[in-house]
């Protein structure tokens, strides 16, 4: 099977735009949650969809927001960027939101705001 | 509230010898409880997994990690290190038992030696 795939891997914006990242989860799982990873803050929990439904956000402002399709393809978006917004974002898909289901990552996407 | 910390930020081994990287969890209920990896420029890789089974858990590329609920402990150990272990390791522990979301420790880089 293939595994989470995430695109674009690399982007840079600037100051004031908005972007939109996408992420596909493995075929078969219809949960996909999104993490925020920096060298100071850590990974940080953005928002968990299952089933198009977002069952989780996490504490972020919200410039930050996210979808799922019915194909469980999910994209999430950030509005009016600003630096503090560069990091790695990460997806993560999982065959139901239960907590005792493993996680399968995707590679990433680097997003450099300037 | 829960939470998750390793209580390395740095651990440096020599090939050959054994590994131990230490994590603490703090929760109102056994939550379940993970380990993943990272390597530069990578997402995150599953190394295991704990659900309330067994307490000793044995995961990918010869890693172990035990429960020890009397001490909230979750730490990860592996008998021999191979330069290829040295990677960022993370523990991570779920919100609850009805979602997805993972609560991440801050990080452990290991460091092998030759």
């Amino acid at each position: 099977k293939a595994g989470v795939t995430q695109t674009p891997r690399y982007l840079i914006k600037t100051r004031g735009q908005q972007v939109t990242l996408s992420c596909s989860p493995i075929s078969g799982h219809r949960s996909v949650s999104w993490y925020q990873q920096t060298p100071g803050q850590g990974l940080q929990f953005l928002f968990e969809y299952f089933s198009e439904t977002q069952r989780n956000k996490g504490n972020f402002p919200g410039r930050f927001s996210g979808r799922q399709f019915s194909n469980s393809r999910s994209e999430m978006n950030v509005s009016t960027l600003e630096l503090g917004d560069s990091a790695l974002y990460l997806c993560a898909s999982s065959l139901s939101p239960s907590g005792a289901t493993e996680q399968y990552f995707g590679p990433g996407t680097r997003l450099t705001v300037t | 509230a829960q939470s998750v910390t390793q209580l390395d930020s740095h651990v440096s081994v020599s090939e050959g010898t054994p590994v131990l990287l230490r994590c603490n969890y703090s929760s109102s209920y056994s939550p379940s409880l993970f380990w993943y990896v990272q390597h530069p420029n990578k997402g995150l890789q599953l190394l295991l997994k704990y659900t309330s089974a067994a307490t000793l858990v044995k995961g990918i590329n010869g890693f172990e990690a035990e429960f020890k609920k009397s001490e909230t402990s979750f730490h990860l150990t592996k008998p021999s290190a191979h330069m290829s272990d040295a990677a960022e390791y993370f523990c991570a522990s779920h919100g609850s038992s009805n979602t997805g979301k993972l609560i991440f420790g801050q990080g452990t880089t290991l460091q092998v030696k030759p």
